[in-house]
């Protein structure tokens, strides 16, 4: 079965450091990967993807995938309380449908 | 004003009833899903469509139905058959139904609880 494993958290921050959620998967055909943010009550909405090997970034937002270690992670640099979310990691099969992690809850504390 | 709509927000259901949850969209995209989500879990597939009149069963599909008769709409009827349907219901479009470019977009969402 096809899985994308995420630590649920809390994951703790003080403002202004970097946060580093980690996120697993199993289907060493994966292509595409996502990290979508939720805030309580809310949508997913989408922060970055990412398709190759390496970093790729966007403002304070660094994403990095290792396909051969089966890894993606999200580096959020100069936490703001206003980043404090559940962040859902996002993989896609074979079939281009997304399996989702149950998502890491991040606090940042002021 | 573009984008995903559902309505309702929150929709109550009593034991026994069928009810039936809407989404829209005016963003021209050929894919249509819809997610449950319950607290703690990620979200599980319950139908989808690629296309207009043809739709596919995810995961979880036992106690919905679904139809796809507008491009712009695709909405999801949870049965009564569906014993545990207290969840929030996510509809999320993508612009393709193949390729890299497999972002999808989500609305609102509906939170359903059963009395």
């Amino acid at each position: 079965q096809k899985e994308v494993e995420q630590n649920s958290g809390p994951l703790s921050v003080p403002e202004g450091a970097i946060a580093s959620l980690n996120c697993t998967y199993s289907d060493r055909g994966s292509q595409s990967f996502f990290w979508y943010r939720q805030y309580s009550g809310k949508s997913p909405e989408l922060i970055m993807f990412i398709y190759s090997n390496g970093d790729k970034e966007d403002g304070r937002f660094t994403a990095q995938l290792n396909k051969a270690s089966q890894y993606v992670s999200l580096l959020i640099r100069d936490s703001q309380p206003s980043d404090s979310a559940t962040y859902l990691c996002a993989v896609s099969d074979s079939n281009y449908q997304l399996i989702w992690g149950a998502g890491t809850k991040l606090i940042i504390k002021p | 004003d573009g984008g995903i709509t559902q309505s309702p927000k929150y929709l109550f259901r009593k034991e026994g009833q069928n009810v039936t949850l809407s989404c829209e969209q005016n963003l021209n995209h050929d894919a249509m899903y819809w997610y449950r989500q319950d607290p703690g879990q990620g979200l599980r597939l319950i139908y989808y469509s690629q296309i207009v009149n043809d739709f596919q069963k995810g995961d979880i599909a036992e106690g919905y139905s679904v139809s796809r008769e507008k491009k712009e709409s695709f909405p999801l009827t949870v049965t009564s058959a569906q014993k545990n349907p207290t969840a929030f219901y996510l509809c999320a479009t993508k612009p393709t139904d193949r390729g890299l470019s497999d972002t999808q977009y989500f609305g609102p969402g509906t939170r359903l609880t059963v009395l």
